[in-house]
C-alpha cells in the first residue's frame, strides 16, 4: 500500500538559512508525489509535485524538492528561508494511479525564526 | 489562475442534523474528491467521483456521507446525520488543486 512518512513534527531555521523539509514514501509502480503548504486557518496550496522527469523540481514561492529514487524520498527544500515560510507542510503521494487518491503524510511544522 | 470555490466557509450544526457542503471544482476537470481534516490531525481521504459517480471511498465514507453533482458544476458532499467527530474541515480538490475548506462544527 502506499504511504507517506514525515519523520518531524518540527522543523526550526533561522531567517536567511536553507531549509529542509523531509518525506519518504512507499509505493508500488511510479510515484506521484506532492507538496502542500497549510497556513493556520486555511486551505492546502499546492507547491509542486513530481510525477517523471527531472529529479529536481521547482516550485510556488522558491521552493524545490529533490526526488530520489534509490533512497525513496522527496525531500522539500528552500535556499533562504524567510519568516513568512512558516507553516504546516504535508507530502503526499497519489495512490492508485496518475488520477487516485492523494494519501498525504502527518505534517512537519516548519517554524522560521527571525 | 483557476481555482476551487467552497461554501460556506464555517458550518455549525447540532447533531443529528443534515449538512450539505458545497463546491465548485474547476470547470475542465474530471475528478474530484473530497477530503476531511480533523483539528490537528493528517488530511484524510474520503471519496474521489469521476464521470458524475463515485469511483473510489475510504473507510471514512460510510452509508452517512454521499456526493454528487447536481448541474455540471457544483459538486456537493452530504452528511445526513451528523456526529461530534465529523467536526473537521472539508476540503474538496479538482485534480491536485485544493478548495479553502469549509469548517463543519457539530454541537
Amino acid at each position: 500500500a502506499q504511504s507517506v512518512a514525515q519523520p518531524e513534527d518540527q522543523v526550526n531555521v533561522a531567517e536567511g538559512n536553507p531549509l529542509t523539509v523531509k518525506c519518504t514514501y512507499s509505493v508500488s509502480g511510479n510515484p506521484y508525489l506532492f507538496w502542500y503548504v497549510q497556513y493556520p486557518n486555511r486551505g492546502l496550496q499546492f507547491l509542486l509535485k513530481y510525477i517523471t522527469g527531472d529529479n529536481l523540481v521547482k516550485g510556488s514561492y522558491g521552493f524545490e524538492a529533490e526526488f530520489n529514487k534509490s533512497q525513496t524520498s522527496f525531500h522539500l527544500k528552500k535556499p533562504s528561508a524567510l519568516v513568512s515560510d512558516s507553516a504546516l507542510y504535508f507530502c503526499a503521494v497519489r495512490g492508485g494511479g496518475s488520477q487516485g487518491n492523494l494519501i498525504f503524510g502527518k505534517g512537519t511544522k516548519l517554524s522560521v525564526k527571525p | 489562475e483557476p481555482e476551487v470555490t467552497q461554501t460556506p466557509s464555517h458550518q455549525v450544526t447540532q447533531m443529528g442534523q443534515e449538512v450539505i457542503l458545497r463546491c465548485v471544482p474547476i470547470s475542465n476537470h474530471l475528478y474530484f474528491y473530497w477530503y476531511r481534516q480533523i483539528l490537528g490531525q493528517k488530511v484524510e481521504f474520503l471519496v474521489s467521483f469521476y464521470n458524475n459517480e463515485i469511483s473510489e471511498k475510504s473507510e471514512i465514507f460510510d452509508d452517512q456521507f454521499s456526493v454528487e453533482r447536481p448541474d455540471g458544476s457544483n459538486f456537493t458532499l452530504k452528511i445526513r446525520s451528523t456526529k461530534l467527530e465529523d467536526s473537521a474541515m472539508y476540503f474538496c480538490a479538482s485534480r491536485q488543486i485544493f478548495g479553502p475548506g469549509t469548517r463543519l462544527t457539530v454541537l
